[in-house]
């Protein structure tokens, strides 16, 4: 088991592009949650997984932002037409289920010019 | 909703002495759990300790416990015999009802050797 992974870890972009941000989870693990950390303040909550299921999302996560887990497996979060105020570590998480320990990647760092 | 307040944005330590970083929460739901992680400079954050509410028996694992206070809604954890290697962000969190996590801001812990 190799914990969870994510792809890329820095994507440096102009205003404006599209991303796409990829998490393998741990293998076993059927919920996903992702976060977004901006410098100097905690994780904040975005979306999470059961399976392949959507079962919440934030409201920080605007109409731009979509993420999606095809087969309960991996998970992309696509954010569309950038802005700077999206520049942030975007951390995924993977639990076996209510109450366990979330186990975290090592993020992506965006950085929106 | 849950919310996190970790009062010390920062804290320093001398090499194999204990420190005790404060946080306080607040939640309207009866079950949950909370939890110390840390994130090293540029590194994926890991846990340090979880705590299920409805245990009354304070966490430990091996130089890290906390002082859980229901009561008070306050979780503090300390370490002992403190080494260069936990320096480090840690992050108090409190995960209830979907499990998604709230954090505080975050305590930057230095080891002073």
């Amino acid at each position: 088991d190799t914990g969870v992974s994510q792809d890329p870890r820095h994507k440096i972009t102009k205003r404006g592009q599209n991303v796409t941000f990829r998490c393998d989870p741990i293998s076993e693990h059927n919920r996903l949650y992702w976060y977004r950390q901006t410098l100097g303040q905690g994780p904040e909550f975005l979306t999470y997984f059961q399976n392949e299921a959507q079962l919440e999302k934030s409201r920080l996560l605007s109409d731009r932002f979509s993420a999606e887990r095809p087969k309960g497996s991996f998970s992309t979060l696509e954010i569309q037409r950038t802005e700077q105020g999206d520049s942030a570590m975007y951390l995924c998480a993977s639990s076996g289920g209510a109450g366990d320990i979330q186990y975290f990647g090592a993020g992506t760092r965006l950085s929106v010019l | 909703a849950q919310t996190v307040t970790q009062s010390q944005p920062e804290m320093s330590v001398q090499e194999a002495e204990t420190v005790t970083l404060s946080c306080t929460y607040d939640t309207s739901e009866s079950d949950y759990y909370l939890f110390w992680y840390k994130q090293p400079p540029s590194r994926q954050m890991i846990l340090v300790i979880r705590q299920e509410a409805y245990k009354q028996q304070n966490a430990t694992e091996n130089r890290f416990s906390v002082n859980f206070q229901k009561a008070a809604k306050s979780f503090s954890l300390k370490i002992s015999d403190s080494q260069l290697g936990d320096a480090a962000m840690y992050f108090c969190a409190c995960g209830a009802g979907s499990y998604q996590l709230t954090f505080g801001k975050g305590t930057k812990l230095s080891v002073i050797p």
